[in-house]
């Protein structure tokens, strides 16, 4: 089976410019999270999405936006951007909310260079 | 906000050596606790994890005990090889969810032959 993909594997854009970023979840798994995850720290929670709806949101401004589609792949489009947006960003999925413990599954993260 | 604290690296070890990396964390209630590592150039991997005080999660000879009186969560190692050179994560939720996850900082590891 495969496993969380995510594309681009990387890309360089401008400041200024807009960046969407996509994920296909695991079969079967309804949760799609986002991460920020910038050289030498620890990912960053951006954006949580279940059944297609937002379910939770951290602490980045609203240039920030992702959605999630009936096939619950997903996107993350960010806006605006800004030299500190440089990052690997990460997807996960997971079967469900529930029950506790539940493991959240990685894609390989998109590498985001901005010039 | 719950939050984990995770001992700061580089840590470099020959093969066969010891490996510890301290974690502690700072939550209301008793969260699930994880190990995730980030091997270069790969995503992260879920190592392994603890539901409940006092367990003990444990995968490719890494333990990890959920000690609720000292709020700590520490990964060890008993025997390293050069292939668990990688990042290693600690982890909690940031509320009632499990998979909107608090990370520390990482630790990175390298280990020489």
């Amino acid at each position: 089976d495969a496993g969380v993909t995510q594309s681009p594997t990387h890309l360089i854009k401008t400041r200024g410019q807009h960046v969407t970023l996509r994920c296909s979840p695991i079969s079967g798994h309804k949760s799609v999270s986002w991460y920020q995850q910038v050289l030498g720290q620890g990912p960053q929670f951006i954006f949580q999405y279940y059944e297609k709806e937002e379910r939770g949101r951290g602490n980045f401004p609203d240039r920030f936006s992702a959605r999630q589609f009936p096939n619950y792949s997903s996107e993350l489009n960010v806006n605006a951007l800004l030299l500190g947006d440089s990052a690997l960003y990460l997807c996960a999925s997971s079967l469900t909310g529930q029950p506790r413990g539940t493991e959240a599954f990685f894609g390989q993260g998109t590498r985001l260079t901005v010039v | 906000g719950d939050s984990v604290t995770q001992m700061e690296g580089p840590v470099t070890l020959s093969e066969e050596a010891f490996l510890t990396i301290n974690c502690t964390y700072t939550a209301t209630g008793y969260p699930s606790l994880f190990w995730y590592v980030q091997y270069p150039g790969e995503g992260l991997q879920l190592l392994l994890k603890a539901t409940k005080a006092d367990d003990k999660g444990s995968n490719k000879g890494f333990e990890a005990t959920y000690r609720k009186e000292t709020t700590s969560f520490h990964l060890e190692k008993g025997s390293v090889q050069v292939s668990d050179s990688a990042v290693y994560f600690c982890a909690l939720p940031l509320g009632s969810n499990d998979y909107k996850l608090s990370f520390g900082a990482g630790t990175t590891v390298t280990v020489r032959a």
